[in-house]
């Protein structure tokens, strides 16, 4: 079964101290991958995505992730954490050539935790 | 995003009570979905939509029926709600096919969290 997973529930970070949330996947192909941030009593948030290409992909507020094909991984990233972004972040993959449909497949999710 | 616009934000319901959500996009986008999220599971697709004469069932959509009135308005309908429908709702949209570097993002609402008594 195609499934996407966020290893740990929680991440604590300090201010400053870089950070990663790790995503690994298992889907077949070669397929899209995406990163979403959840704000408290907010939807959910476009980060970054990986379609092809550099495997370092950078997006929004600073943060970037690393694809790799062998590990089928897709860990976020960023260099210095700030305490604003403690939110709950959700690595998401779509599959390859499913026929137009846009199927997000998402992991449980991960909450980021940055303390001053 | 407040391009997507979800209402009720919240509300609480009883066993049994048929319940109606709504979904509008102003972002001119055809695709559109329903996601229910759980703690602990992430999003699942409940119904997405193509376009307006488009609809289709995703991956948990037993207990769930929709509507697409129109190409920026997507209701999901809980015909007699049940306790473990409580959840947190999401709606998205995204532009569909042949769009270049637009294609496969989903824009999200803000979500409303339902309770079933």
């Amino acid at each position: 079964a195609q499934s996407v997973a966020q290893p740990e529930d929680q991440v604590n970070v300090a201010e400053g101290n870089p950070l990663t949330v790790k995503c690994t996947y298992s889907v077949s192909g070669n397929p899209y991958l995406f990163w979403y941030v959840q704000y408290p009593n907010r939807g959910l948030q476009f980060l970054l995505k990986y379609i092809t290409g550099d495997n370092l992909v950078k997006g929004s507020y600073g943060f970037e992730a690393e694809f790799n094909k062998s590990q089928t991984s897709f860990h976020l990233k960023k260099p210095s954490a700030l305490v604003s972004d403690s939110a709950l972040y959700f690595c998401a993959v779509r599959p390859r050539g499913s026929g137009g449909y846009n199927k997000l497949i998402f992991g449980a999710g991960t909450r980021l935790a940055v303390h001053p | 995003d407040a391009d997507v616009t979800q209402t009720p934000r919240n509300r609480i319901t009883k066993t049994g009570k048929r319940i109606m959500l709504e979904c509008s996009q102003t972002k001119g986008h055809d695709r559109m979905y329903w996601y229910r999220q759980d703690p602990g599971l992430g999003l699942r697709l409940i119904y997405y939509s193509f376009d307006v004469k488009d609809i289709n069932k995703g991956e948990i959509s037993d207990g769930y029926s929709v509507s697409r009135q129109a190409q920026a308005k997507f209701s999901l309908s809980l015909e007699s709600a049940i306790p473990n429908q409580t959840a947190l709702y999401f709606c998205a949209t995204s532009v569909g096919v042949g769009t270049g570097g637009l294609v496969d993002t989903q824009y999200f609402g803000p979500g409303t969290r339902l309770t079933v008594l």
